[in-house]
């Protein structure tokens, strides 16, 4: 059973460019949410889609936006990289059970981001 | 605020001691998740345990336990007769209530000599 796979693994971009990140959750999850963990930091939540629309959102400017597909697979996108966005970003997938009982998230290995 | 609180930045033991990780968390909910997740050098955040708010007991698997306390706030967690693969940093986590993201703590870095 696949758990969360990422892609790519490692990306390197240079300031200004735009990036896209890809998550395919585990079966039978249908949330995605993504995370920036900083080096020596813990993660930081960036949003979290479910049915296709964006349900939550952390504190992180529009430059960061998001997609999931009707396949529950999502797309991370930044624009107009700063040097500050190299990072681990990792992605987590869930299920949500009656009455929205959190059953936990499966976390992929990340791709590690790093902006020059 | 930080709402999950490691103050542990950097634990080293050698192989079989005990280690005891310790969590303090804030929140105003009467519903609440608390997790913890192991980051080996691979990246990837492994979970291994979650708790609810509305239960208190504590519980050992394997060599994993914890210990969840209310009135303190805190949630802290064990690992015994520890091994060099559990060289990893440890990561407590929140969920609040409707709240869907995870509040993470800065992580505690655990090395297990040999």
């Amino acid at each position: 059973d696949a758990g969360v796979t990422q892609s790519p693994t490692h990306l390197i971009k240079t300031r200004g460019q735009q990036v896209t990140l890809r998550c395919s959750p585990k079966s039978g999850h249908d949330t995605v949410s993504w995370y920036q963990q900083a080096l020596g930091q813990g993660p930081q939540f960036i949003f979290q889609y479910y049915e296709e629309e964006e349900r939550q959102r952390g504190n992180f400017p529009d430059r960061f936006s998001g997609h999931q597909f009707p396949n529950y697979s999502s797309e991370l996108n930044v624009n107009a990289l700063l040097l500050g966005d190299s990072a681990l970003y990792l992605c987590a997938s869930s299920s949500w059970g009656t009455g929205g009982f959190n059953y936990g998230y499966t976390f992929g290995s990340g791709t590690r981001l790093t902006v020059v | 605020a930080q709402k999950v609180t490691q103050a542990q930045t950097e634990i080293s033991v050698v192989e079989k001691e005990d280690v005891t990780l310790d969590c303090v968390y804030e929140t105003r909910d009467t519903t609440y998740y608390l997790f913890w997740y192991k980051q080996p050098p691979s990246g990837e955040l492994v979970f291994l345990i979650r708790r609810n708010s509305f239960d208190e007991q504590n519980e050992i698997s394997g060599r994993y336990s914890w210990n969840f306390q209310k009135s303190t706030s805190s949630f802290n967690f064990t690992i015994t007769a520890s091994q060099v693969v559990d060289s990893a940093v440890y990561f407590c986590a929140l969920s609040e209530g409707d709240d869907y993201k995870l509040s993470f703590g800065a992580g505690t870095t655990v090395t297990v000599r040999a």
